[in-house]
């Protein structure tokens, strides 16, 4: 089966950049991806990667080494209305399995 | 498009009732999905639903039973509600054709089992 590991939560200024790790045991692979979900709000997607690298979407970015079954989301010029959870999740035949989540808090 | 949709919004229940969570998507896509989230943990599975006329079970089966009623609609019902199913339910929809396999989410049922 899979198994994903992310930090429970962090802490942040406005402006400041973060970047929320997360490992992955899997048995195949199939790409990474990030959601998002504010408090009392359903998760949106927020960036795929199934190839070694970074992807970047406008201030968020995430980067996965298949080698070392890891991969980070860093989100840039930080505001406060980044304050949420953030997931990584990996596909498992016709699923997703989602890590526990990282509570993001942005500081003024 | 709606996108997702799920009702109730909210529910209270009493131990032992029953009830059915509904839950639709008008994107056409293929699989359908059930989640549970429960304060300060990540998403699990309950059930899931690859196309039409196909269920499996996820992470956490025990005590629901589901039905793809069709393409568009996925349904999730408890038979004997217990205390300990208190959680926030999404259901999510996405087309399964490889890639990130995108999923879309509802806006969640708020259970409470008393």
């Amino acid at each position: 089966g899979q198994s994903l590991e992310q930090p429970s939560e962090v802490t942040a200024v406005e402006g400041a950049i973060v970047q929320i790790n997360c490992t992955y045991q899997t048995s195949g692979f199939y790409g990474l991806s990030w959601y998002q979900q504010h408090d009392g709000g359903a998760p949106t997607f927020l960036s795929y990667n199934a190839l070694d690298g970074l992807e970047e979407t406008g201030r968020f970015s995430s980067f996965l080494s298949r080698s070392d079954s890891y991969g980070y989301l860093l989100l840039q010029e930080l505001q406060m209305k980044d304050s949420a959870s953030y997931f990584c999740a990996v596909r498992e035949g016709g699923k997703l399995i989602f890590g526990q989540g990282t509570e993001l808090s942005v500081k003024p | 498009n709606a996108g997702v949709t799920q009702t109730p919004k909210f529910q209270v229940l009493k131990t032992g009732q029953s009830m059915t969570l509904q839950c639709a998507q008008d994107m056409n896509h293929n699989s359908m999905y059930w989640y549970r989230q429960d304060p300060g943990m990540g998403l699990r599975l309950i059930y899931y639903s690859a196309s039409e006329g196909t269920t499996d079970k996820g992470e956490v089966p025990n005590g629901y039973n589901v039905s793809r009623l069709n393409k568009r609609e996925f349904s999730l019902r408890l038979e004997s509600a217990a205390p300990s199913q208190t959680s926030v339910y999404f259901c999510a929809s996405s087309e399964a054709s490889g890639g990130p396999d995108t999923q879309y989410f509802g806006p969640g049922t708020r259970l409470t089992v008393l």
